[in-house]
């Protein structure tokens, strides 16, 4: 049963630290999305790549946050410095691009907290 | 650009009873719709998606969808609620050219009472 799997699962940290979290996509998937989810503002859309490019990061606030995928089993979201209002659960999420698919499949979510 | 709109923040419905969470949705074009739910400290789950065809859509554990063009609506009903429905709805959309990301609704909190 192919899954989505994020790392880790729950991250408390302080304001200033750099926190990282990871995201394998489902084997064969060629897009990869970052998402946030607050009770604020819902499920915001932070980053989203197809074929290991980032075609849109501006969801993401650029002077803190920045998104990779070094390689196609591989999506990392690094903040620096993480602040308060980073708080959030990350979701993940992976498809395969064609046009009349659109399928997202999502990761279980890490749970950010800074203190 | 594309938008959702789930206008209900939490449905209630009683064990048993038909329920509904509605969706209305703007797009450029014809529209794919689908429906995700969340359940407690987990992630989205697909539950069904209106591509073309009927436009009435069958999803996973007996929800359905009424896709409504002139009413730009995308309504999840369900004839028999569960217990264990009781979770968090979200809509979403996108135009059917090109490929763009999909644009999600706020959710909508379903409560199913027993």
């Amino acid at each position: 049963d192919a899954r989505v799997t994020q790392t880790p699962r729950h991250k408390v940290t302080e304001m200033g630290q750099e926190v990282t979290m990871r995201c394998q996509p489902i084997l064969g998937h060629n897009t990869v999305f970052w998402y946030r989810q607050t009770m604020m503002q819902g499920l915001e859309l932070l980053a989203y790549f197809r074929n290991r490019a980032p075609l849109d990061d501006s969801g993401m606030p650029k002077d803190r946050f920045s998104a990779e995928m070094p390689d196609a089993t591989l999506a990392t979201l690094k903040i620096q410095p993480s602040e308060p209002r980073d708080s959030a659960v990350y979701f993940c999420a992976s498809g395969l691009v064609t046009i009349r698919v659109g399928e997202q499949f999502f990761g279980p979510g890490t749970r950010l907290t800074v203190l | 650009a594309q938008s959702v709109a789930q206008p209900e923040d939490q449905v209630n419905v009683a064990e048993g009873n038909p329920l509904t969470v509605k969706c209305t949705y703007s797009v450029s074009g014809n529209p794919y719709l689908f429906w995700y739910v969340q359940y407690p400290n987990r992630g989205l789950q697909f539950l069904l998606k209106y591509i073309t065809g009927d436009n009435l859509v069958k999803g996973s554990y007996g929800f359905e969808a009424e896709f409504n063009k002139s009413q730009t609506s995308f309504h999840l009903k369900k004839p028999s609620a569960l217990v264990s429905d009781s979770a968090l709805y979200f809509c979403a959309v996108r135009p059917d050219r090109g490929y763009s990301t999909l644009t999600f609704g706020k959710g909508t909190m379903l409560l199913v009472s027993p």
